[in-house]
């Protein structure tokens, strides 16, 4: 199993550019989510999907938006790149069966917007 | 509103020192709380759930405790390769499956 897998693992843009991280994971989980972190800011949730078919705002969803493909993908996209974007971007995954279950998170994609 | 808070910012350990590091959190609610390990330039890594205060969870050297208030991250003899950013979080029973992260504890420890 690769667990949850991204791809780019780095990126540059130009400001105004746009761009979109994928993610997959292959655990069968069923809610799927996007992070960023920043130093001294810990990890904020961008997006998430708590079921195929289903997105939600998180914390910090402005500036992007989200699909979520099937079971397997959720891929963030950044429609005008900004510095203020210039960020690690997390996405995880969990079963989530109505009880507490951890989070697994993906290697991230560190992404510079000039 | 939801805080979780983690202290210390940064610690440095000599090897086989143990310490405690702490993570307060002010949540109505609290269906669960998560430790993660965060090495640079890597995903976090899960270590333990807790569910209710008293409960306690180990792995190696590692052992997380949990109150009603905060929950602590005791490491007994640390080796070098326990150096590494703890992360906590949060998770609260209105807020489905999404979890509250702190800031994280850096933790560095020399041979």
């Amino acid at each position: 199993n690769a667990g949850v897998t991204q791809t780019p693992k780095f990126q540059v843009l130009k400001t105004g550019q746009s761009m979109t991280l994928q993610c997959a994971q292959d655990m069968n989980h069923n809610s799927m989510y996007w992070y960023r972190q920043d130093p001294g800011m810990g990890l904020r949730l961008i997006y998430y999907s708590a079921s195929e078919g289903t997105t939600d705002k998180g914390e910090v969803p402005n500036g992007y938006n989200v699909s979520r493909l099937n079971k397997r993908e959720f891929s963030l996209r950044l429609e005008s790149a900004a510095p203020s974007q210039t960020s690690v971007y997390f996405c995880a995954s969990s079963l989530w069966a109505g009880v507490p279950y951890e989070q697994y998170f993906g290697p991230g994609t560190r992404l510079t917007v000039t | 509103e939801d805080q979780v808070t983690q202290s210390p910012e940064a610690l440095r350990l000599q090897e086989g020192e143990s310490s405690s590091l702490n993570c307060s959190y002010t949540v109505s609610g609290l269906r669960g709380l998560f430790w993660y390990r965060q090495d640079p330039g890597k995903g976090p890594e899960f270590l333990f759930t807790l569910y209710s205060a008293g409960e306690e969870k180990e792995k190696e050297r590692l052992k997380a405790t949990l109150t009603k208030k905060e929950s602590f991250l005791h490491i007994t003899a640390p080796k070098p390769e326990d150096s590494a950013t703890y992360l906590c979080a949060v998770q609260k029973k209105s807020s489905g499956d999404k979890l509250t992260f702190g800031t994280g504890t850096r933790l560095a420890v020399r041979p």
